[in-house]
């Protein structure tokens, strides 16, 4: 099916630890981004990229690390996962208006 | 700063009635504005957009208006459905000096409509 799909859609990890959420679209959009939604802030952008192999930070970056080495996919990477990080991920893809994968809810522990 | 704001957390109107929801922008260079609804544990989804040389776009039930003057849109949603309960996002491209555009979004306002 054509679409947008975020793995996994939950994900409960420890303090410190390495986590890589995964997004994967079948479009071949140029553009792919990486929001997060925390209560009261809406949708924060951490990273986004305009193509393949170009990546550029959003407002709130710190503590994040993306790829994309192929067109279809923009993993994101907790490099020492910490309980700010605590929240709904969303990965979207853009051509017109964006298209939202379903998140992925990441607790920190 | 945020570019894009929605200074109404939660709004609450009866079935049938009207749901105005607001957005206020400061960047003056946005030119495109989308809405976004989304439902609990789904991702956001498209609504409807205006572009700058209107002030107004309507798709059946749903009709955005924009000031530019005052950098003000508002959504509208007539007749209002049980259906339409919702958090709706306004957003904007913002194109960047190299040419590449990252959309920034609102804080959003939590609709619930009444029966």
């Amino acid at each position: 099916d054509a679409g947008i799909t975020q793995s996994p859609r939950y994900k409960i990890t420890e303090t410190g630890r390495q986590v890589t959420l995964m997004c994967h679209q079948t479009w071949s959009h140029s553009y792919m981004f990486w929001y997060r939604q925390d209560l009261g802030h809406g949708l924060r952008l951490i990273y986004y990229s305009a193509a393949a192999d170009i990546t550029d930070k959003g407002e709130v970056p710190d503590g994040y690390v993306v790829s994309r080495s192929k067109t279809e996919n923009f993993p994101l990477t907790l490099e020492s996962a910490t309980r700010s990080q605590t929240s709904v991920y969303f990965c979207a893809s853009r051509h017109g208006e964006a298209f939202f994968g379903q998140g992925t809810r990441l607790t920190v522990v | 700063d945020q570019q894009v704001k929605q200074n109404s957390p939660s709004l609450s109107v009866q079935e049938g009635r009207i749901s105005i929801l607001n957005c206020d922008y400061t960047n003056s260079m946005f030119d495109y504005f989308l809405w976004y609804k989304k439902y609990p544990a789904e991702g956001p989804t498209f609504l409807i957009s205006i572009s700058s040389i209107k002030d107004k776009n309507e798709d059946g039930r749903f009709t955005v208006f924009l000031n530019k003057s005052a950098k003000h849109l508002s959504l509208h949603i007539v007749p209002s459905q049980p259906g339409d309960s919702a958090v709706y996002f306004c957003a904007a491209p913002e194109t960047l000096i190299q040419g590449a555009q990252k959309l920034v979004f609102g804080q959003g306002t939590r609709l619930t409509i009444n029966p």
